[in-house]
């Protein structure tokens, strides 16, 4: 069956970076985009970027252009995305999530990663 | 970017209640537009996709309508796990937007 497992919580101090991992299983990595999307404490969803796993091909939204990163290692199928720059308004829950093949909507996500920033 | 409302932002309900949230789109987007569940702690999940397609192994009580810049999710009659968090996204645009959520609750 298809999974996303993230990597664990993290605490970082204000200014940092922080790499959170997900690891797809049960399907052919390099075929469907990846998506993060992060959620504040009892806030919305937001989404922040997507990756092309096979071609590496990456777009991001606004907001996240130039401190947002996500790459990719297709030899153990899993994604990674880095947040530089890090301040207290991006605690967060951080999730990764797949397009459905050939479309542009989420259908597996993973389990989420908290990200604390906090001095 | 695309700008998502969806009204209310909260909705108070019971059990075998027909109830219908809304989701606005700031620009027509066709029929691109998702739902999602969410519970406390839990990753969203997907529920209706393309405005009206329902997700398999989602219950046909859940259904979706609408097109260009108006869209509704509608229960036909509440169950206990339906309480949650619903949570509109379009995909019209590279720049995916979601809705500011609608909590529905008992």
């Amino acid at each position: 069956q298809v999974q996303l497992v993230q990597s664990g919580a993290e605490v970082k101090k204000p200014g940092a970076s922080v790499k959170v991992s997900c690891k797809a299983s049960g399907y052919t990595f390099a075929i469907y985009d990846i998506n993060w999307v992060r959620q504040a404490t009892g806030q919305g969803l937001e989404w922040m970027g997507w990756m092309n796993p096979n071609s590496g091909n990456t777009g991001y939204a606004q907001n996240f252009q130039g401190r947002f990163t996500m790459t990719r290692n297709t030899s153990i199928s899993t994604a990674y995305m880095e947040l530089s720059s890090l301040r207290s308004e991006d605690t967060a829950v951080y999730y990764c999530a797949r397009n459905r093949r050939g479309d542009r909507y989420f259908d597996y996500w993973g389990q989420g990663t908290l990200v604390t920033v906090s001095s | 970017d695309i700008q998502m409302t969806q009204s209310p932002s909260t909705l108070s309900a019971s059990i075998g209640d027909r109830v219908t949230i809304t989701c606005r789109a700031s620009q027509s987007i066709s029929s691109w537009l998702a739902w999602y569940q969410q519970k406390p702690g839990k990753a969203p999940k997907l529920l209706i996709y393309k405005a009206s397609s329902l997700e398999s192994g989602v219950p046909s009580r859940f259904g979706g309508s609408g097109s260009g810049t108006e869209f509704t999710l509608t229960i036909s009659s509440l169950q206990p796990d339906d309480f949650a968090t619903y949570y509109c996204q379009q995909y019209n645009s590279y720049s995916y937007t979601f809705g500011q959520g609608t909590k529905l609750q008992i």
